[in-house]
C-alpha cells in the first residue's frame, strides 16, 4: 500500500506571498492531520479533517487554512507568509482519526518551506 | 492543558546497554499514548502504542497512571536504534507531542 505523499517536498517563498501544500493520504484513510515542525517549537498540530470537515484546529493564526476533498486528499494554505512560517509541514493520515486502531497516524515525508 | 514532557533532549548509551527514554504526560481522562521514531532521513513512524501492549524492535512501554508516565525501554541497545524519539498523547483528533529525545547508541 502506498504511503502518505506530500507535494512539493521543498519550497522557497518570499514574505507576503502565499503557499499551498498538498497531501495524499493512504488509500482508505479518511482522516488527514497537519503538523508544523520547527527546531524551537517541535511538532505542533495545525488542523484535522475528516470527510471534508474540519474537526479540530490548533492555535495558529487565521492565515493558516486547509481543506479536504471528497477523495480525502488535503491541502493547506498559508497566506501572507512570515519569516517564522519557515518549517517542515507534515501531513498524517489515519483510518478515522478517533480512538482505537483507527487513530494510528501515518506520516508523510513533509514539505520543507523556507520563507525569505 | 494536555501536555507531554520528555525531560531529556539528548541521550547517549553504549551498544548492549539498557535504554530508557522518559515521557510524562498531563491529561485528566484515560490517555492514549504513542511513541514515534524518526530515523535519519526517514519519515516519522509509529513505534508503539500503549493499547496494543506489544514489543516492537525490542522496545516496550508501560503506562503508569499513578506517575503519569509512559517511559520507553529496551534491555539491550543496538546501533540501529539511534534516532529521534517522540512521545505523543492523542486528544480530540490530534496528537500532542513531546519535544523529543535524540538517542545515540555508541559502538
Amino acid at each position: 500500500k502506498a504511503g502518505v505523499t506530500q507535494t512539493p517536498r521543498y519550497l522557497i517563498k518570499t514574505r507576503g506571498q502565499q503557499v499551498t501544500l498538498s497531501c495524499s493520504p493512504i488509500s482508505g484513510h479518511r482522516s488527514v492531520s497537519w503538523y508544523q515542525q520547527t527546531p524551537g517549537q517541535g511538532l505542533q498540530f495545525l488542523f484535522e479533517y475528516f470527510s471534508e470537515t474540519q474537526r479540530n484546529k490548533g492555535n495558529f493564526p487565521g492565515r493558516f487554512s486547509g481543506r479536504q476533498f471528497s477523495n480525502s486528499r488535503s491541502e493547506m494554505n498559508v497566506s501572507t507568509l512570515e519569516l517564522g512560517d519557515s518549517a517542515l509541514y507534515l501531513c498524517a493520515s489515519s483510518l478515522s482519526g478517533t480512538s482505537g486502531s483507527g487513530y494510528e497516524q501515518y506520516f508523510g515525508p513533509g514539505t520543507r518551506l523556507t520563507v525569505t | 492543558a494536555q501536555r507531554v514532557t520528555q525531560p531529556e533532549k539528548l541521550l547517549s548509551v553504549f551498544k548492549g546497554a539498557p535504554v530508557e527514554l522518559k515521557c510524562n504526560y498531563s491529561y485528566s481522562g484515560s490517555p492514549e499514548l504513542f511513541w514515534y521514531v524518526q530515523y535519519s532521513r526517514q519519515r516519522l513512524q509509529l513505534l508503539l502504542r500503549h493499547i496494543s501492549r506489544e514489543s516492537i524492535k525490542g522496545f516496550t512501554a508501560d503506562l503508569n497512571k499513578g506517575e503519569t508516565s509512559f517511559h520507553l525501554k529496551k534491555p539491550f541497545a543496538q546501533e540501529e536504534d539511534s534516532a529521534m524519539y517522540y512521545c505523543a498523547l492523542s486528544w480530540a483528533q490530534k496528537l500532542v507531542f513531546g519535544q523529543g529525545t535524540r538517542l545515540t547508541i555508541n559502538p
